[in-house]
């Protein structure tokens, strides 16, 4: 069992969309969650940072953290075309390495 | 956020040859900076970790006479593919580590290399 499970996708929605995307893990000491974006050919773009449970809101991005279910999700809200890109989340501990997903590749249709 | 600059952003080299990549911090100082290999629809995998003054740390796997890595200053990492074949060819990305921001990680725009 891989450290940390994301959907691969490819994730395709019209403009103006609720687009949810998430990831499971299985190591129960990670302490900090991130989703970076990643455009074709461009280094990873730090989108969000977490390091407790609930939820954290950044204009249409919001992250949401469950340590108890060892889940994470971000959700965008009123999709756009320019949202089109691979989306990884991330996690890990103090002092540890950072722990990829596989990386969603999402599709916003105008 | 912090910014990381990663030249070249593409290189072609012919089998055989050594290409060096330089990743810089440009308003932080990084003592850790790390290396990742990226295939196309795949997540980034870990290389190596740099620490300024000293060796680098390499994943199970990789080879450190391949890639060779440098962190002689807080805001400069080498990585050079010597000899690269082209099951070399890949997408190379750092990032740095900024431990005034908790430990988030910037990356650099990455270098894609194509050994012919």
């Amino acid at each position: 069992q891989k450290e940390v499970e994301q959907d691969p996708g490819p994730l395709s929605v019209p403009e103006g969309a609720i687009v949810s995307l998430n990831c499971t893990y299985s190591n129960s000491a990670f302490q900090y969650f991130m989703w970076y974006r990643q455009y074709s050919r461009k280094g990873p773009e730090l989108l969000m940072y977490t390091y407790s449970s609930g939820n954290k809101e950044d204009g249409r991005f919001t992250a949401q953290v469950d340590k108890s279910s060892k889940y994470i999700s971000l959700f965008i809200r009123d999709s756009q075309p320019s949202d089109s890109a691979t989306y990884l989340c991330a996690m890990g501990n103090q002092g540890g390495k950072l722990i990829f997903g596989q990386g969603t590749e999402l599709s916003v249709k105008p | 956020g912090a910014v990381v600059s990663q030249h070249p952003s593409r290189v072609i080299c012919k089998s055989g040859t050594s290409v060096k990549i330089e990743c810089r911090s440009l308003d932080f100082q990084a003592t850790t900076m790390f290396w990742y290999r990226q295939f196309p629809k795949q997540s980034l995998m870990l290389m190596a970790t740099s620490n300024e003054g000293s060796k680098a740390t390499y994943e199970q796997g990789v080879e450190k006479d391949k890639f060779l890595i440098n962190h002689a200053s807080l805001t400069l990492s080498t990585l050079t593919v010597t000899s690269a074949h082209p099951e070399d060819s890949s997408f190379y990305i750092c990032s740095a580590e900024d431990r005034d921001i908790n430990e988030k990680l910037f990356f650099g725009s990455g270098t894609q290399l194509s050994v012919l």
